[in-house]
């Protein structure tokens, strides 16, 4: 059964800095991983998507890795701003199973 | 333009009342899905439809009843609703199902259901 961790739960971090969000997984069968960001109240939006045969995706300040034989993907923000401050998860489809498992999340909050 | 938008955002009731979800995607996606979000903000899939044949179906119970009239549309309808499916309620949509190359899924804003 696939679970899957974020850690840390919550994060908070001066502007500028650049940070490292991470998530395991159990099973490193997987068609895809997503990640996504949720702003209070609202619904998921997608940042990055990696089909099982890549290694990174990259989308302006983010880039996100996927090591399937270690059961890991990181999400690089860089230069991180107030408006990145929001709730990010990452969702593991494993093969065979055809639907997305979700970690809790991770809080990130950037102060000004 | 909305992509995915749901109706009501919010739906306060009491319990064993009947009630609906709205779901409607304007993406031409083939596949839509409904997702639970509990109060510890976890997510977890309840239902898949690709081209409005069921294919995901999790364990939930028979209460709640998804109906796709098109391929536009998941609607989500709960029978004698209890305190416990409080909960915000998404629905998302893909190109794709989920063993497909181009399965970036899209939410919409979500919907807060209130039993009380």
């Amino acid at each position: 059964k696939q679970e899957v961790t974020q850690i840390p739960a919550a994060l908070s971090v001066p502007e500028g800095e650049n940070l490292v969000l991470n998530c395991s997984f159990t099973d490193s069968a997987i068609y895809n991983l997503q990640w996504f960001r949720q702003d209070p109240g609202k619904g998921l939006t997608s940042l990055l998507l990696i089909q099982s045969s890549q290694r990174e995706q990259t989308s302006g300040r983010l880039n996100a890795s996927l090591d399937k034989s270690s059961g890991r993907s990181t999400l690089y923000i860089a230069a991180s701003q107030p408006g990145d401050s929001a709730t990010y998860l990452c969702a593991v489809s494993t093969s065979g199973t055809y639907k997305y498992i979700f970690g809790t999340g991770t809080r990130l909050k950037v102060l000004a | 333009d909305t992509a995915v938008s749901q109706t009501p955002k919010y739906l306060v009731t009491q319990m064993g009342n009947d009630k609906s979800i709205k779901c409607e995607q304007n993406l031409g996606h083939d596949t839509m899905y409904w997702y639970k979000q509990d109060s510890k903000k976890f997510l977890k899939i309840m239902f898949s439809y690709n081209n409005k044949e069921l294919i995901i179906n999790e364990t939930v119970p028979n209460r709640f009843s998804p109906k796709s009239p098109d391929k536009a549309h998941l609607n989500l309808h709960i029978n004698s609703l209890e305190l416990g499916d409080s909960a915000v309620y998404f629905c998302a949509s893909s190109q794709e199902p989920v063993w497909g190359l181009r399965f970036e899924q899209y939410f919409g804003p979500g919907t807060r259901l209130t039993v009380t």
